[in-house]
């Protein structure tokens, strides 16, 4: 079955420094993934996907994400974050059962950025 | 553009009553819909998916049941509330074309069971 494991509840990053929010994966086959950002009670919004080639992929905000196939992770980054980009992150992967195009969620990581 | 919409965004209902809550796309044609819940401010899970109309399936089973009475309209419904029903649930919808289709969310519905 396909999944996503997000490892931290929480990261902390001071304003201006880089960021990482983890994510790994497992699947059968090649994997379709994705980032989303949800704000204090709103719907969640799409940052980027990967589907395949170039390894590093360009999103929306500023933030990039680093497929890594050795590894099985997918890892969210900001070279320099804002007190904005504080919000709850979600990875995602492709169902690949009868949901088809349906999307499963890690549990989320919250993301707090201090100015 | 396409533009989806979620109502009622907030909804405190006691135990036993029933629920309605309903989700409609608009700028598309023949999505595929869905609905998530969110309990307790994370960890979504998958409910229901519709790649047509009167086509609804299930990923868990529950108290909790869906329809898709027109092309662009998605209903998440029950005859009788649980406490556990509470959550935020979301709805969405994607291009019906293969690949790895972008999920677009509505804004949510916070449902309070009392």
């Amino acid at each position: 079955a396909q999944s996503v494991a997000q490892p931290e509840d929480q990261v902390n990053v001071a304003e201006g420094n880089p960021l990482t929010v983890k994510c790994t994966y497992s699947v059968s086959g090649n994997p379709y993934l994705f980032w989303y950002v949800q704000y204090p009670n709103r719907g969640l919004q799409f940052l980027l996907k990967y589907i395949t080639g170039d390894n590093l992929v360009k999103g929306s905000y500023g933030f990039e994400a680093e497929f890594n196939k050795s590894q099985t992770s997918f890892h969210l980054k900001k070279p320099s974050a804002l007190v904005s980009d504080s919000a709850l992150y979600f990875c995602a992967v492709r169902a690949l059962n009868q949901a088809g195009t349906a999307l499963i969620f890690g549990k989320g990581t919250t993301l707090s950025v201090s100015s | 553009s396409q533009t989806i919409h979620q109502w009622p965004a907030t909804l405190v209902q006691p135990v036993g009553s029933p629920l309605s809550l309903e989700c409609t796309v608009e700028g598309t044609s023949n999505p595929n819909l869905y609905w998530y819940r969110q309990a307790a401010g994370r960890g979504l899970q998958l409910l229901f998916y519709s790649v047509g109309i009167g086509q609804i399936s299930s990923e868990v089973p529950q108290n909790l049941s869906a329809s898709r009475p027109q092309d662009r309209q998605f209903i998440l419904s029950s005859k009788k509330l649980l406490l556990s029903d509470s959550g935020f649930y979301l709805c969405a919808w994607s291009s019906n074309r293969a690949g790895a289709n972008v999920l677009t969310f509505g804004a949510g519905s916070r449902l309070t069971v009392l």
